[in-house]
């Protein structure tokens, strides 16, 4: 069965670098998103992407987030300069058109010091 | 803005017996979903409900919708150990992104 995978499963690194965070989606999905999930609270949303460009984003995603499918599988999530309250479970997710059920990878967690 | 709210946060139950979790969301939608999340792992898909008057079941778990009232509920019959987790409803936002509420964490009790 298809299904999104994530890596690396678990990131750390010092406050102030850069993290890459990499996503596969399902392959005939259209739509890609990042969520995170700060230790013992909800997901929340961060960004959706159709066709090459952000379609939606929120206001955590700012200046230092980016957002890039930089070849036909790999979706990605740049964090510019990580700070201490970047460390959550980053999940990437995917649907094949806008409104349909959206499948969830395994995550990433990252983790600054 | 779209809020979601669950209750109870915090659910401790004994093996056998009922409950239900309750979802409440802010403005129109027609699409919820509920997820399952195990310590640690990602979320699990348990029901995607489309319309109005939606009901699914699967095994102990019955999820509705009911679209004018702005609530879903997540019911559980005879709780065993296994359901033991967090349960997130999810609310689809028409521009493509979920909104969460806190999630019920359930810790069901032999």
């Amino acid at each position: 069965e298809p299904e999104v995978t994530q890596t690396p499963s678990h990131q750390v690194t010092q406050m102030g670098q850069e993290v890459i965070l990499r996503c596969v989606p399902i392959s005939n999905h259209l739509y890609f998103y990042w969520y995170r999930q700060i230790l013992g609270q909800k997901v929340e949303f961060l960004v959706s992407f159709y066709n090459n460009e952000i379609s939606e984003k929120s206001e955590i995603f700012d200046d230092q987030f980016s957002v890039e499918r930089p070849d036909g599988s790999n979706f990605t999530l740049k964090i510019r300069s990580t700070k201490l309250e970047d460390s959550a479970m980053y999940f990437c997710a995917s649907s094949g058109d806008l409104g349909n059920e959206q499948f969830f990878g395994p995550g990433t967690r990252l983790t600054v010091l | 803005e779209l809020k979601v709210e669950q209750n109870p946060l915090f659910l401790s139950m004994q093996e056998g017996k009922n409950y239900t979790i309750y979802c409440n969301y802010s403005t129109t939608s027609d699409r919820l979903y509920w997820y399952r999340q195990d310590p640690g792992k990602s979320l699990e898909s348990l029901f995607v409900l489309l319309s109005n008057g939606a009901v699914k079941q699967e095994g102990r778990l019955m999820a509705s919708l009911d679209t004018k009232a702005r609530l879903s509920t997540l019911h559980i019959t005879a709780a065993v150990h296994d359901l033991s987790a967090t349960y997130f409803c999810a609310v689809d936002s028409r521009v493509g992104k979920l909104i969460f509420g806190q999630g019920t964490t359930l810790q069901v009790k032999p």
